[in-house]
């Protein structure tokens, strides 16, 4: 079955940097797009960035374009969120997601259970 | 693309149909996705293509498409379907949700 465990959230301060990470399991990992998406404490969901299942790919929500880059390991089935110049806007819980279908054009259809990312001095 | 979801909140009972509306700014085509969250938790894809069900959610959640207007219908409402809503297109970049609307009791 397909798991998704996100990883590297926490507290950080204004201005940092931190790495998410998510490591899947139970399906070929190498044949699917996968994304990240936010949701801010008591806000709706955001779609923030996206990697073609080769990793040639990448395209980014505008508010985090030039701070944030997507990146996986296929052969260790792990997705990545480099973040930098974080701000209290970034505070959210992010999602690890597959698409729904193999090589791309699907919508989000297996999530993980998020990881929180706290901006805050 | 701006997704415009209506209403923002439904106050329903158990037994009753309803009917949460998207709007996009512009052309989609079909690239439209509703998704269900309940406190807590992920959220889970019900309809996708604006009118195919995902593996595993029940006869009672359609969706439907009239050019740029999309609507998800729960036939009956059940007790678990209390939850946020959200529709997304993933027609071109940047992809975005609607606002969500919360269906609550």
């Amino acid at each position: 079955q397909v798991q998704l465990v996100e990883s590297g959230g926490g507290v950080v301060q204004p201005g940092r940097s931190l790495r998410l990470s998510c490591t899947a399991s139970g399906f070929p990992f190498n044949t699917y797009t996968m994304h990240w998406v936010r949701q801010a404490p008591g806000k709706g969901l955001e779609w923030v960035a996206s990697i073609h299942y080769d990793g040639r790919v990448e395209f980014y929500a505008d508010s985090v374009k030039g701070r944030f880059t997507i990146s996986r390991d296929n052969s260790k089935k792990t997705l990545f969120l480099q973040t930098t110049s974080l701000g209290p806007d970034d505070t959210a819980v992010y999602y690890c997601v597959r698409e729904h279908g193999d090589y791309g054009g699907w919508p989000l259809g297996s999530w993980g259970q998020g990881t929180l990312v706290t901006v805050s001095s | 693309i701006v997704m415009t979801q209506s209403p923002a909140t439904l106050s329903v009972s158990p037994g009753e149909r309803v009917t949460l509306s998207c709007t996009a700014s512009q052309s989609v085509r079909v690239n439209l996705a509703w998704y269900q969250q309940k406190p807590g938790q992920a959220p889970r894809l019900l309809i996708y293509g604006a009118v195919t069900r995902a593996t595993g959610i029940p006869a009672r959640f359609s969706g439907d498409r009239s050019g740029t207007e999309f609507s998800l219908t729960i036939s009956s409402l059940q007790s678990e379907d209390f939850a946020f809503y959200y529709c997304q297109h993933y027609n071109s970049w940047p992809w975005t949700f609607g606002q969500g609307t919360k269906v609550e009791i």
